[in-house]
């Protein structure tokens, strides 16, 4: 999906060492949900922003994860002192919301974090 | 606790077979419900949503919902082997526009 632009791709980062993906939403949609996927597993929903607004962020663990959705610039998802735990796939999505296509969502390629 | 339950699979069918992925979900606030396809490696991708209890048909795909069984399903007529990829289920309640996603199921269509 060409419109949610993702990076990086690939991150491989060490334990203790931190990780930052970025998201730049589709042109025209305000809002942005990170989800995370594991090997063999679904994704699970991190959290929602809208611009310099976290809207819902039920799904992100308390300690070490933070998300941001500045008024300029792409959303960023931030892992402090990343563990072998964080290795997994973080895949950005964005909605116009008041669509009638509610919860309907354009999916980024994702960034694959590697922690050695 | 939402969930979306989904059998893992893998669902293998012929070339040129129906293909029938089931889903059901726990919410019963549900309002939206959603199917996506990702093939290995890739993003999900949107096929098909489906708001309103019955049928709803686009091409060679089929979403069905029953709300009061809590249950969605996808056909997938005349299966072809690029079909082959997980395909997700997933629902929103008009609350959150959150959507919960199941573990996917996945689709092997052999020739």
């Amino acid at each position: 999906n060409a419109g949610v632009m993702q990076n990086p791709r690939h991150l491989v980062r060490r334990r203790g060492q931190e990780a930052r993906l970025r998201c730049s939403p589709m042109k025209g949609h305000s809002h942005v949900y990170w989800y995370r996927q594991l090997p063999e597993e679904g994704l699970k929903f991190m959290v929602y922003l809208q611009k310099e607004n976290i809207i819902d962020e039920s799904g992100m663990p308390k300690e070490r994860f933070s998300a941001e959705f500045p008024k300029e610039g792409p959303s960023i998802l931030r892992i402090q002192q990343v563990v072998r735990g964080d290795s997994a796939a973080y895949f950005c999505a964005s909605s116009p919301r008041g669509s009638p296509n509610t919860g309907e969502l354009f999916f980024g390629e994702g960034s694959r974090l590697t922690v050695l | 606790q939402k969930e979306v339950e989904q059998n893992s699979g893998p669902l293998s069918v012929p070339e040129g077979a129906i293909a029938s992925l089931n889903c059901t979900y726990s919410d019963r606030g549900s309002q939206s419900f959603f199917w996506y396809r990702q093939y290995s490696g890739k993003s999900p991708e949107l096929i098909m949503f489906i708001y309103s209890n019955g049928d709803k048909e686009d091409g060679r795909f089929t979403a069905q919902l029953n709300k009061a069984s809590q249950y969605v399903s996808l056909l997938i007529r005349d299966s072809q082997p690029s079909d082959s990829a997980t395909y997700l289920c997933a629902a929103s309640s008009g609350g959150s526009y959150i959507p919960t996603f199941g573990r996917g199921t996945s689709l092997i269509v052999h020739p």
